[in-house]
Order: structure tokens, then C-alpha cells, then sequence
């Protein structure tokens, strides 16, 4: 089964905009953290924000943020104003217990366009 | 501070020969991974070391996969003989501490094309 699931091969948006990415996760373990990773066209793997499955508050950095809804299993990535270099590839990932050994498990990505 | 380095960015290779990817990671940082996205798929674990010691190595594919650590500096992941479903971007990361909030960086990938 698919550990993390991301629905949407593709979205736009237009720039200033605030645009929703999808992700839903499937694990037992009650320690876990989510990752959202960007990936623009040149390749490199840039992190964007964390959240820890016992976090209070939804994450947020700068003009991102995660709405984590942990009875629902998802941590979907809301970047708000949307800004022309924000077209890319993104990726949400899960690492399962604290220990740090475990490793990141990611979905299959989306892939973001933002429009003038 | 440099990021995670990756040589070469791309490379090109027939099937049967022998490519070596290089991984520097962020300097002082003890944990390295290894990671592979095939065409369409998601990114897969492939390895982690902690220093120069293999922590976990589950996801390597078969034995004609090998890294190493040397130093507990840079890794080396080589690929002997190359198959073609070997073709992928291979990813690096590296994070300083072991805890669940700790954050892998990743370095730019190098792309293998096998043919």
C-alpha cells in the first residue's frame, strides 16, 4: 500500500494566488514527521517545512504552510501569493518513529505551474 | 555553507560498464543517504550510513550496487555491471543528528542513463 499519496500529477495557479498541494499518508506508528521537499527544473532538492505528528500548531515558513489534519492523514502544503519561481516539482515525504534511523518514504510528486 | 555536492550531474553509459557516483555532504554532518527516483516513480531509499558504518542498507537493489564511506567523508555509490533499468536520478542527502525532526539535504542528483 501506498504510504504517501499525492492525488494531483498536476495543478496551476495563477501568480499571487494561494494554491493547495495534496497529500495524504497511511502509517501505524504514532511518532512520525512530513516533509515537503521542492524540486525545480534545474534538479536540486530544496526542504520547505517539517511537521512532527505530536505538533500542536500547523507548521508554517514564510509563505508556506502545512494544514495537518491528523485524524484525516493528511498534510496538504498551502503556498500562499504564488510567485512564478514557485513552478516545480514537489514532494511530500513521511519518516515513520524519532529515532532518525527510519528514512524518508515519498510520494510520487506534483507538479506546480504558476502562471503570469 | 556549501550544500550537498554531487559529481557527475549527468552521466551516459552503455550497458555492461561500470559508473561510480560521488556524494560530498554538508560538512559535519554524520548521516549520508542514498536515493534513487526511477522515470515516473517515486523517490526510493537506497541506503544510509551513519560515518563510514552502513545503518541501513535495504534498499539496495542487488549486488551490483556498492557504496561506500571511506573516512566517514564522501561516498562513492557504484554501479557494476550497469543494467538498463539501472537509469534513474540518484539522489544524496545528508543530516547532521538522528531525531525525527532532522532534515535531509539534498544535493542536485545525478542523472544515469543507461542504454
Amino acid at each position: 500500500a501506498q504510504k504517501i499519496t499525492q492525488t494531483q500529477p498536476g495543478m496551476f495557479v495563477q501568480e499571487k494566488e494561494a494554491v493547495t498541494l495534496d497529500c495524504t499518508y497511511d502509517t501505524s506508528d504514532p511518532s512520525y514527521g512530513l516533509f515537503w521537499y521542492k524540486q525545480p527544473s534545474s534538479g536540486e532538492m530544496i526542504f520547505l517545512i517539517y511537521q512532527g505528528s505530536y505538533d500542536q500548531q500547523n507548521a508554517t515558513e514564510g509563505r508556506y504552510s502545512l494544514n495537518f489534519q491528523k485524524a484525516r492523514k493528511s498534510a496538504n502544503l498551502v503556498i500562499s501569493a504564488s510567485q512564478l519561481g514557485d513552478s516545480a516539482m514537489y514532494f511530500c515525504a513521511m519518516r515513520e518513529g524519532f529515532s532518525g534511523y527510519s528514512t524518508l518514504t515519498f510520494g510520487k510528486g506534483t507538479m506546480l505551474l504558476v502562471s503570469p | 555553507e556549501a550544500g550537498v555536492t554531487q559529481f557527475p550531474s549527468h552521466s551516459v553509459i552503455e550497458k555492461g560498464q561500470t559508473v561510480t557516483l560521488r556524494c560530498d555532504p554538508i560538512s559535519g554532518h554524520d548521516n549520508l543517504y542514498w536515493y534513487r527516483r526511477v522515470m515516473g516513480k517515486e523517490i526510493k531509499f537506497l541506503l544510509h550510513f551513519v560515518k563510514e558504518s552502513k545503518q541501513d542498507e535495504s534498499g539496495m537493489p542487488n549486488n551490483r550496487f556498492l557504496a561506500e564511506r571511506t573516512g566517514g567523508t564522501y561516498s562513492t555509490l557504484k554501479v557494476q555491471p550497469a543494467e538498463l533499468e539501472d537509469s534513474g536520478v540518484y539522489f544524496c542527502a545528508s543530516s547532521q543528528k538522528l531525531s525525527g525532526s532532522d532534515t535531509q539535504y539534498f544535493g542536485p542528483g545525478t542523472r544515469l542513463t543507461v542504454l
